[in-house]
């Protein structure tokens, strides 16, 4: 079953952060964050495991709260090239095939 | 990182007529190759999950006999959509099941299908 995401959409101004929610009705076993920049192919981001991991690289981090079947994506002083959409992708419910979220939308403004 | 590569980038192609994408993974050898397909502002939709050496398996509702995969290779995965009709536009993105599992999936560049 395809992973809920909020916001559907984002608009920012450069300098400005941003949270983006992925949510489940299954246990999951990971969470994987992708962009996608329009006409080209996803760009993975970060995963994280079950076992209540959060990471980040630079200002984009994320963390996973097993329990709630629910990952956030945090972006920090976004920049320009943040703009696209993200998706994420859970792994679980028997399933370590990842199915994806219907993406969110992220516009910085400069 | 690993690279998936996929060929052509965009394709237009007359009703009727099929048509070939390939994805080829170029540093690393990938076991499973996923194809998804892309409607424009929607989310990637599992096609089928295609094994090395074994037939493809395909998500509920994509036509077996239309949408042939093979992966004759570890390291090369084929997506023929065959009698293309103007509906079967959309954007076709193929990944391969990660060499290490925390470099995440990796996609292809994707194929802009066109059916005219």
């Amino acid at each position: 079953q395809q992973p809920v995401q909020s916001p559907q959409a984002v608009i920012l101004r450069e300098g400005e952060d941003a949270v983006i929610n992925c949510s489940s009705s299954k246990a999951l076993y990971s969470v994987h964050w992708y962009r996608q920049k329009h006409g080209e192919a996803p760009v993975f981001l970060m995963i994280l495991l079950k076992g209540g991991e959060q990471k980040g690289h630079e200002k984009i981090s994320a963390s996973f709260n097993e329990k709630k079947q629910q990952s956030s994506l945090y972006l920090t002083a976004s920049q320009l090239s943040y703009s696209g959409t993200y998706f994420c992708g859970t792994e679980g419910g028997g399933s370590y095939i990842p199915t994806f979220g219907r993406g969110t939308s992220l516009i910085v403004h400069p | 990182g690993a690279v998936v590569s996929q060929h052509p980038s965009w394709v237009i192609c007359k009703s009727g007529t099929s048509v070939k994408i390939e994805c080829r993974s170029l540093d690393f050898q990938a076991t499973t190759m996923f194809w998804y397909r892309q409607f424009p502002k929607q989310s990637l939709m599992l096609m089928a999950t295609s094994n090395e050496g074994s037939k493809a398996t395909y998500e509920q509702g994509v036509e077996k006999d239309k949408f042939l995969i093979n992966h004759a290779s570890l390291t090369l995965s084929t997506l023929t959509v065959t009698s293309a009709h103007p509906e079967d536009s959309s954007f076709y993105i193929c990944s391969a099941s990660p060499f290490r599992y925390a470099d995440g999936y990796t996609f292809g560049s994707g194929t802009r299908l066109t059916v005219v």
